[in-house]
């Protein structure tokens, strides 16, 4: 079935460092590729999305691209901050509405 | 603010008790999302409903029902809780176009004893 395997955590980073989180897939066909971000106390929203493959998705600095040819979707952002420490899950659809999750990976950025 | 809101945060029961999780969204949105979160396992969909009168099973419905009251509401029922249902429930909402949850809730914390 559709699965989704991201990079284990907890990933702790110093401020303004390079962020990388590692997302790879297995589906059926051509999936939508999502990343979501949950902050603490707070419930998931959806960072970035892309839904074909060479789509680059970005947000608040994050970007991710569909590359088929590796089936992944990585995470990443140049820079850093403290308000950026949350739990990230990589996500795919392959219909209209089932998204599978990853594990989540657990982000601490210090100052 | 606009958003999904669910009730309560917390709740502990004991096993065999039965008890229902609220949720209501303001965005006017037709599709709504019912998720459970476990340490290491992401969140799973345990119901979705793709608008007012409708719901579907997800991958975990096993001991849950659901309710589509109208289109703001989409309510979650433990008719008799397990240990093993204890964890955190998410609610979710996206309109037609988006086609997967945009926004959730913050979630509710149940234990069962």
């Amino acid at each position: 079935g559709d699965s989704v395997t991201q990079m284990e955590g907890p990933v702790t980073l110093s401020e303004e460092a390079f962020l990388t989180i590692n997302c790879t897939y297995t589906a059926t066909g051509y999936p939508s590729l999502f990343w979501y971000v949950q902050y603490p106390g707070e419930g998931l929203q959806l960072l970035l999305k892309a839904t074909k493959a060479d789509d680059k998705g970005s947000n608040k600095g994050f970007e991710a691209t569909y590359r088929k040819e590796t089936t992944s979707f990585h995470l990443e952002k140049g820079s850093v901050q403290v308000s950026d420490s949350a739990v990230y899950f990589c996500a795919l659809s392959a219909n209209d509405y089932k998204l599978s999750f990853g594990a989540g990976t657990t982000v601490t950025v210090r100052a | 603010n606009a958003g999904v809101t669910q009730t309560p945060k917390f709740q502990v029961l004991k096993t065999g008790q039965s008890m229902t999780l609220q949720c209501a969204q303001d965005m006017n949105h037709n599709s709504m999302y019912w998720y459970r979160q476990d340490p290491g396992m992401g969140l799973r969909l345990i119901y979705y409903s793709a608008s007012e009168g409708t719901t579907d099973k997800g991958e975990v419905p096993n001991g849950y029902n659901v309710s589509r009251l109208n289109k703001r509401e989409f309510s979650l029922r433990l008719e008799s809780a397990a240990p093993s249902q204890t964890s955190v429930y998410f609610c979710a909402s996206s309109d037609a176009q988006a086609g997967q949850p945009q926004h959730f809730g913050d979630g509710t914390r149940l234990s069962i004893l």
